[in-house]
């Protein structure tokens, strides 16, 4: 099957910029998402990219899609200790009934 | 907003019981799953389903099984629970397969086998 791999964990300092790496291996993906989970709950879209950008901004957000390296990544900016959490990115394709792969998951940690 | 509900949010079994999860959404979703989510290893498909009485196996179905009767419900079943099923649960659902149609979830189960 298709890998999704995530490190699994990063460390920031209060309002540094986070980076969150995320390589696939199906060039057939149409959406790339980022989803985050915070402690005891469910996963929350952040965030999503069509396979034809190269960049996309939502606020303090910013996702680039390198695809000719099959890299994604997701930047924080002012990272905030509300943004602990787990983030995974998950590649869908279609044709697949929206079945989503995800990533291991990311374990941002932000210390003040 | 959708609102995908999961009846139990902890839940406590025995070796060997038959233990049902369940799964509702309020948006009329298609597309409906189930995930198992374990440290390490992000979350794995164990089931989908797109219509009412469908069912799909992920990667991930061995012990398990499903049932769709109605759009708005799905269940996880454990046929006969054992430890290793010890777990995070989670389900999702999402529109048909059109453009962007990204997962909804809900905020898991948390199942110990003991």
């Amino acid at each position: 099957g298709e890998d999704v791999e995530q490190s699994l964990f990063l460390s920031v300092r209060e309002g540094d910029s986070s980076v969150i790496n995320c390589t696939y291996t199906d060039s057939s993906s149409t959406y790339l998402y980022w989803y985050k989970q915070e402690p005891g709950a469910g996963l929350q879209l952040l965030t999503y990219i069509f396979s034809n950008m190269d960049m996309k901004q939502d606020q303090r957000l910013t996702v680039l899609l390198n695809k000719k390296d099959k890299h994604l990544s997701l930047r924080i900016a002012d990272t905030q200790t509300g943004d602990s959490a787990i983030y995974f990115c998950a590649e869908r394709w279609t044709g697949t009934a929206s079945k989503l792969t995800f990533g291991t998951g990311t374990r941002l940690q932000v210390t003040l | 907003d959708v609102k995908v509900t999961q009846s139990s949010r902890y839940l406590v079994k025995r070796t060997g019981e038959k233990v049902f999860l369940e799964c509702v959404q309020d948006m009329d979703h298609e597309n409906m799953f189930w995930y198992r989510q374990d440290p390490g290893l992000g979350l794995r498909l164990i089931y989908f389903s797109y219509d009412v009485k469908m069912k799909e196996k992920g990667d991930i179905p061995e012990g398990y099984s499903v049932s769709r009767e109605k759009k708005e419900r799905f269940s996880l079943i454990l046929e006969s629970a054992s430890t290793n099923q010890t777990s995070m649960y989670l389900c999702a659902s999402s529109p048909p397969d059109r453009g962007n149609q990204p997962q909804h979830f809900g905020d898991g189960t948390r199942l110990s086998i003991l």
